[in-house]
């Protein structure tokens, strides 16, 4: 039972261009959605996070939006750069003390920035 | 430098040949976790510690152990590799407190097992 589905599988960008990725969870316990970036070789690193008590979070050009009633939210990558080029995971979990490790992941996000 | 360091990197063995990865942080962090990564199936978790001798099972528990037998360390045992067991094998530490969740990974371990 995939809790948080994620899409699109992959995406090509252009250089300047805005890239959207989209998830969406089940489980409405989560409370903390955090939003991991993976370049070859390396391990995932924490992007950017929120709590479903705000409705948009931004941090530079990555902003997270969140739909509590849909359950769902997004990650946008404005001014996209090859940089960027990487695969992003989102994920879910709930913060009861403990909790917040339990992480639960999405499938990823392919991102190719071309110029 | 805070981080996390998996051994080994890279590894090649065969169906039933008991083997550990290890895991170590030097951040001092009460929780730790092992995550397997598969194309097409992101990351699961296998076994998450919330402190020495507290382990919980994660979602893909079957086939592995773990245990904490200290603070700093988190290796994962595969007593009877298979191949369905060949993954992309990847330990994090984390501290919940002042508003922080963020989980540190490690650098990944490759397990093919024939």
């Amino acid at each position: 039972q995939q809790q948080v589905k994620q899409s699109p599988q992959s995406l090509i960008v252009q250089k300047g261009g805005i890239s959207i990725i989209n998830c969406a969870y089940e489980n409405t316990a989560f409370d903390y959605f955090p939003w991991y970036q993976q370049f070859p070789g390396k391990g995932p690193a924490l992007l950017i996070a929120i709590r479903p008590d705000v409705s948009e979070k931004k941090e530079g050009r990555f902003t997270i939006s969140f739909n509590k009633s849909a359950k769902q939210f997004s990650l946008h990558i404005m001014d996209s750069q090859p940089g960027d080029s990487a695969t992003y995971f989102c994920a879910a979990s709930m913060l009861f003390p403990g909790t917040a490790s339990k992480l639960t992941f999405g499938t990823g996000t392919r991102l190719q920035v071309t110029l | 430098e805070a981080q996390v360091t998996q051994n080994p990197r890279y590894l090649i063995t065969v169906t039933g040949k008991k083997l550990t990865v290890t895991c170590s942080q030097n951040m001092n962090h009460e929780y730790m976790s092992w995550y397997r990564q598969d194309p097409g199936l992101g990351l699961r978790q296998i076994y998450y510690s919330m402190n020495v001798e507290v382990t919980d099972k994660g979602d893909v528990p079957e086939g592995y152990k773990v245990s904490r037998k200290e603070k700093r360390n988190f290796p994962l045992i595969l007593e009877s590799p298979s191949p369905n067991q060949t993954s992309l094998y990847f330990c994090a530490s984390s501290f919940e407190g002042t508003g922080s969740y963020e989980q540190y990974f490690g650098p990944g371990t490759r397990l093919t097992v024939t």
